[in-house]
């Protein structure tokens, strides 16, 4: 069945570090791949997206790139900052109606 | 635009009674409201699918009649968890879809404990 692995938390970063959050999946054909963030005591919120391969889906300084060849979709960031601590999701969608298929989360912190 | 808020965000409830979970679409009207729930440390699992003025489709593995969903309407679905086990204590999310907009948009969730 269609799955999404990210890796396990937490991170722990200075402020100003290079970011890498590791997002992989599996689906039979060609997924939609999102990320969202819980900032703490907020709800789920869309980071950003890509819907076909090679997209690059970008906001507030992350990144991420769809890439069908490992069928992975990271998320980066150059210089996080303490603001960006929350928890992250990788997850995708087969279809139209929203429904999404979720990694298990991972949180960030990132200390001044 | 585009809030959906979701009560309460935590709830503690005895085993055996019934807690009733809110979600609204604060500004815009949804046809289609998502229920998930999260174990910790785990991925949100969709526990089924709300449309406004018919039953729900529940996912496989998730009991109708435990875990009770009402679209009544276009801003409001609601999620009764009945006769609650301590197995059932989780973290419930909703999500809400805009017509014309793709993504959805979540609530805040609501952490239930059940003693």
């Amino acid at each position: 069945g269609n799955s999404v692995t990210q890796m396990e938390g937490p991170v722990t970063l200075s402020e100003e570090a290079f970011l890498t959050i590791n997002c992989t999946y599996t689906a039979t054909g060609y997924p939609s791949l999102f990320w969202y963030v819980q900032y703490p005591g907020e709800g789920l919120q869309l980071l950003l997206k890509a819907t076909k391969a090679d997209d690059k889906g970008s906001n507030k300084g992350f990144e991420a790139t769809y890439r069908k060849e490992t069928t992975s979709f990271h998320l980066e960031k150059g210089s996080v900052q303490v603001s960006d601590s929350a928890v992250y999701f990788c997850a995708l969608s087969m279809d139209s109606n929203y429904q999404l298929i979720w990694g298990a989360g991972t949180k960030l912190i990132i200390k001044p | 635009g585009a809030v959906v808020s979701q009560h309460p965000s935590r709830v503690i409830c005895k085993s055996g009674t019934s807690v009733k979970i809110e979600c609204r679409s604060l500004d815009f009207q949804a046809t289609t409201m998502f229920w998930y729930r999260q174990f910790p440390k785990q991925s949100l699992m969709l526990m089924a699918t709300s449309n406004e003025g018919s039953k729900a489709t529940y996912e496989q593995g998730v009991e109708k009649d435990k875990f009770l969903i009402n679209h009544a309407s276009l801003t409001l679905s609601t999620l009764t968890v009945t006769s609650a086990h301590p197995e059932d204590s989780s973290f419930y999310i909703c999500s809400a879809c805009r017509d014309g907009y793709t993504e959805a948009f979540f609530g805040q969730g609501t952490r239930l404990t059940v003693v």
